[in-house]
């Protein structure tokens, strides 16, 4: 139990486009998901979190129009790079709660370059 | 606010020999504390937590950790390390304080354990 996929596991655009990640919680409704952002040999960084029906709540320095995260659903939420440049180009790692749970659990990230 | 330290960037250890993989934390109030293990180009999955009760948790893949409220400490331990053990580890609290952001988690900046043959 307690399964979370991303889609797609892997992405490569040119500079300008716009990426769309999925998240969602297999076997299991997450009225609380959370986006992280994760360089090279670093800790994870979290960047929203994301109550289902309700907007997300941004972390400090992290721009809400650009990185748009939408939790629709108790199983999904989706995570959408607006016009993405070189910069953007990290892994990002969604995980899920149940309500009241302690443990997160964790997508296999989406590994996002752009060109 | 909510915080944890691992102090060592790099750990090694032989195979079968045992392994420790430090954490400290610092909290308002009681602590919730987790270990999640990542392998290359892959999400975190989780290890094993500490909520109430007895001190030494068990968790996967034959992974312990203790919790010591005096030295604020919550180490991961194995009693006998194998290859495939080799990966990033992270600790990780979790955040009490009510509002949106309520179950939130704070990582450590991750040790890297490797096990050689």
């Amino acid at each position: 139990g307690a399964v979370v996929s991303q889609h797609p596991s892997r992405v490569i655009c040119k500079s300008g486009t716009s990426v769309k990640i999925e998240c969602r919680s297999l076997d299991f409704q997450a009225t609380t998901m959370f986006w992280y952002r994760q360089f090279p040999k670093q800790s994870l960084m979290l960047m929203a979190t994301s109550n289902e029906g309700s907007k997300a709540t941004y972390e400090q320095g992290v721009e809400k129009d650009k990185f748009l995260i939408n939790h629709a659903s108790l199983t999904l939420s989706t995570l959408t790079v607006a016009s993405a440049h070189p910069e953007d180009s990290s892994f990002y790692i969604c995980s899920a709660r149940l309500a009241l749970a302690d443990t997160q659990y964790f997508g296999p990230g989406t590994r996002l370059t752009v060109l | 606010a909510q915080s944890v330290a691992q102090p060592e960037d790099q750990v090694n250890v032989a195979e079968g020999n045992p392994l420790t993989v430090k954490c400290t934390y610092s909290v308002s109030g009681n602590p919730y504390l987790f270990w999640y293990v990542q392998y290359p180009n892959r999400g975190l999955q989780f290890l094993l937590k500490y909520i109430t009760g007895d001190n030494l948790v068990k968790g996967s893949y034959g992974f312990e950790a203790e919790f010591n409220k005096s030295q604020t400490s919550f180490h991961l331990k194995k009693p006998s390390a194998l290859v495939s053990d080799s990966a990033l580890y992270f600790c990780a609290v979790r955040d009490l304080d009510r509002g949106s952001t309520l179950g939130r988690l704070y990582f450590g900046r991750g040790t890297q354990l490797t096990v050689w043959p």
